[in-house]
């Protein structure tokens, strides 16, 4: 039962362009959003997050977006860089136990920005 | 910045044999979290800690057990490694209740690619 999907495996972009990365998850009780970039045998690191309360955070070139009625967050990267090539991965948030908050992956997308 | 530090970047092991993954980190977080990676999985929760010997069992834990003896080293046990267990394993921690939405983010290792032949 995937809770967080990223329906797209691979993206592919132009150098200068908007990627757009899209992610549904199913489970209402979700209350904080994430992104997280994977460059290959690195970790995750901690791109941009988005609380269920907002629909709209950015950073710099990243933008969040959370429509909450359709379950749906989209990452918008612009403009696209060489360096931004790596796998993304959706993670929705949720309280697990002990006062913790447990997060909910989503496949991965591997976006690959061409020169 | 936060730093999770995992012992061993590639293990090859043999069917049967225990294995022993290490994590360590330097921000006195009170929670920590295994998970492995697999492709077209996304990442997927084993165990989770959020104290020194307290564990709790995440959404896949069949095969594998945790240790935490100190609070920045959170060890994870392939009691007997089949080759089901080849996988990226990832180690990462996060900041304890009370630390509003800081405690949401989860800062992650480098990773341990591990073969079982």
């Amino acid at each position: 039962d995937q809770q967080v999907k990223q329906n797209s495996p691979s993206l592919s972009v132009q150098e200068g362009r908007i990627s757009i990365l899209n992610c549904d998850y199913t489970n209402s009780m979700f209350d904080y959003f994430l992104w997280y970039k994977k460059y290959p045998a690195e970790g995750p690191t901690f791109l941009i997050s988005i609380s269920s309360i907002k629909d709209k955070n950015e950073d710099g070139r990243f933008t969040v977006f959370l429509n909450k009625s359709a379950k749906h967050l989209s990452l918008h990267i612009v403009p696209s860089q060489p360096g931004d090539s790596a796998v993304y991965f959706c993670a929705a948030s949720a309280l697990f136990t002990q006062g913790a908050q447990k997060l909910v992956f989503g496949q991965g997308t591997r976006l690959t920005i061409n020169p | 910045d936060v730093k999770v530090t995992q012992s061993s970047r590639y293990l090859v092991k043999r069917t049967g044999e225990k294995v022993f993954l290490e994590c360590v980190q330097d921000m006195d977080h009170e929670n920590m979290f295994w998970y492995r990676q697999d492709p077209g999985l996304g990442l997927r929760l084993i165990y989770f800690s959020y104290d020194v010997k307290m564990k709790e069992k995440g959404d896949i834990p069949e095969g594998y057990s945790v240790s935490r003896e100190k609070k920045e080293r959170f060890s994870l046990i392939l009691e007997s490694a089949s080759t089901n267990q080849t996988s990226m394993y990832l180690c990462a921690s996060s900041l304890p209740p009370g630390q509003g939405l800081a405690k949401n983010i989860q800062y992650f290792g480098a990773g341990t690619r591990l073969s079982v032949l």
